[in-house]
């Protein structure tokens, strides 16, 4: 079965540095997500993606955030100037189209000292 | 804005049992719920989506239910064994962008 795969696993990183997040969704998917994690806490929407544009953002995505699909399967998730509290799992997701059910990758932690 | 309560304390049952997760939302009824579930590290995989015109909805053990007069899901396992241990997630769409917002998730422990 298809499946949505993130690149790295785990992600150390220094407060101030930039960090990209790699995702290659399901191929014949359309709609793109990133959600995120804090230890303990409940996943949180970050952006959506569509017809290579956000469709709607958190306000979490500020503009610390970027999203790119720079080619035809990979979805990115660059994050600025990164803070200690950006520490997370860093979910991206696919799916059919927006009534669809979403389908995971199995995220990137993402750990800033 | 809608929000989406699920029991944040842990359910143990015993092996064979039926668990039974609930989902609580505000304001007006979602067009449909979807549970997913997830495992400690992983992502969270969905199970079931039921829409607001249907009663209940079911996947070999898993049923869901949708009450839009108590505003509540229920999530039923039947026949619980420990590997349906992990933490499961009730979601809704609020827009027409696909977002879905989820709950904070109840984990359930299955004791063999």
């Amino acid at each position: 079965e298809p499946e949505v795969t993130q690149t790295p696993s785990h992600q150390v990183t220094q407060m101030g540095q930039e960090v990209i997040l790699r995702c290659v969704p399901i191929s014949n998917h359309l709609y793109f997500y990133w959600y995120r994690q804090i230890l303990g806490q409940k996943v949180e929407f970050l952006v959506s993606f569509y017809n290579n544009e956000i469709s709607e953002k958190s306000e979490i995505f500020d503009d610390q955030f970027s999203v790119e699909r720079p080619d035809g399967s990979n979805f990115t998730l660059k994050i600025r100037s990164t803070k200690l509290e950006d520490s997370a799992m860093y979910f991206c997701a696919s799916s059919e189209d927006r009534n669809s059910p979403l389908h995971f990758g199995n995220g990137t932690r993402l750990t800033v000292t | 804005s809608q929000k989406i309560e699920q029991n944040s304390e842990a359910l143990n049952i015993q092996e064979g049992k039926t668990a039974t997760l609930t989902c609580n939302y505000t304001n007006y009824s979602p067009a449909y719920l979807q549970w997913y579930r997830q495992d400690p590290g992983r992502g969270p995989v969905f199970l079931l989506l039921i829409r607001e015109n249907e009663k209940e909805k079911r996947k070999e053990r898993l049923k869901v239910t949708f009450d839009t007069t108590l505003k509540q899901s229920l999530f039923h396992i039947t026949a619980s064994q420990p590997a349906d241990s992990a933490t499961y997630l009730c979601a809704h769409s609020s827009s027409n962008t696909g977002k879905l917002i989820f709950g904070q998730g109840t984990t359930l422990q299955v004791k063999p």
